[in-house]
């Protein structure tokens, strides 16, 4: 257990709709950082924060938004949901720059 | 454009044997490389780490090699054990940068009886 919690862990929604992906960072850690991972891609960097303000910003679509709240959890805003955004979503935190703690990642499937 | 690459997209080694997982990387600016292990149904965990002032780091069965000239680093286990069967990232940052950590897409490692 990473201490690392995300939810929901299986989400299934339609094209078009929107959903909130919701982080529990490590108690202490300020940085927490989202992934996606699709089939054959490997683990692809969106947004990182740190302490409530966004701190690396990748790959991330304007569809997607995220934030930090002022208790650290985060949470991923994805909407106008496409085909093609069906992945893993995973979020790490870390206490430091470095090594990450991942949660067990929630499994978007858009139909 | 894919900053970390992980060519190999599996590896089958036999038990007890060396296994060795290689990483390419192209942004000079990465100074900063780690190693994740993931099972199926869980999230990666953190193996091993190197800063780039070091071209060598240990950790038990675990070792990581940096080639800075050449862009490159491996992971080795030795030896290798039945638990070892996972999937293995490779991961990078600039920290002189941010704090922005570019993983490859993996190579999943059998580890055969």
């Amino acid at each position: 257990d990473s201490g690392v919690t995300q939810t929901p862990k299986h989400l299934i929604t339609a094209t078009g709709q929107r959903v909130t992906l919701r982080c529990s960072p490590r108690s202490g850690d300020l940085s927490v950082y989202w992934y996606q991972q699709s089939l054959d891609q490997g683990l692809q960097f969106l947004i990182q924060y740190y302490n409530g303000e966004e701190r690396a910003k990748g790959n991330i679509l304007e569809r997607f938004s995220a934030q930090q709240f002022p208790d650290l959890h985060s949470e991923l805003n994805l909407s106008s949901l496409e085909l093609g955004d069906s992945a893993l979503y995973f979020c790490a935190s870390s206490p430091h720059t470095g090594e990450l703690f991942f949660g067990e990642g929630s499994r978007l499937t858009v139909l | 454009d894919q900053q970390v690459k992980q060519n190999s997209p599996s590896l089958s080694v036999q038990e007890g044997r060396i296994s060795i997982l290689n990483c390419d990387y192209t942004n000079s600016m990465f100074d900063y490389f780690l190693w994740y292990k993931k099972y199926p149904a869980e999230g990666p965990t953190f193996l091993i780490s190197i800063s780039s002032i070091k071209d060598k780091n240990e950790d038990g069965r675990f070792t990581v090699f940096l080639n800075k000239s050449a862009k490159h680093l491996s992971l080795h286990i030795v030896p290798s054990q039945p638990g070892d069967s996972a999937v293995y990232f490779c991961a990078a940052s600039a920290l002189v940068i941010d704090d922005k950590i570019i993983f490859g897409k993996g190579t999943r490692l059998h580890i055969l009886p």
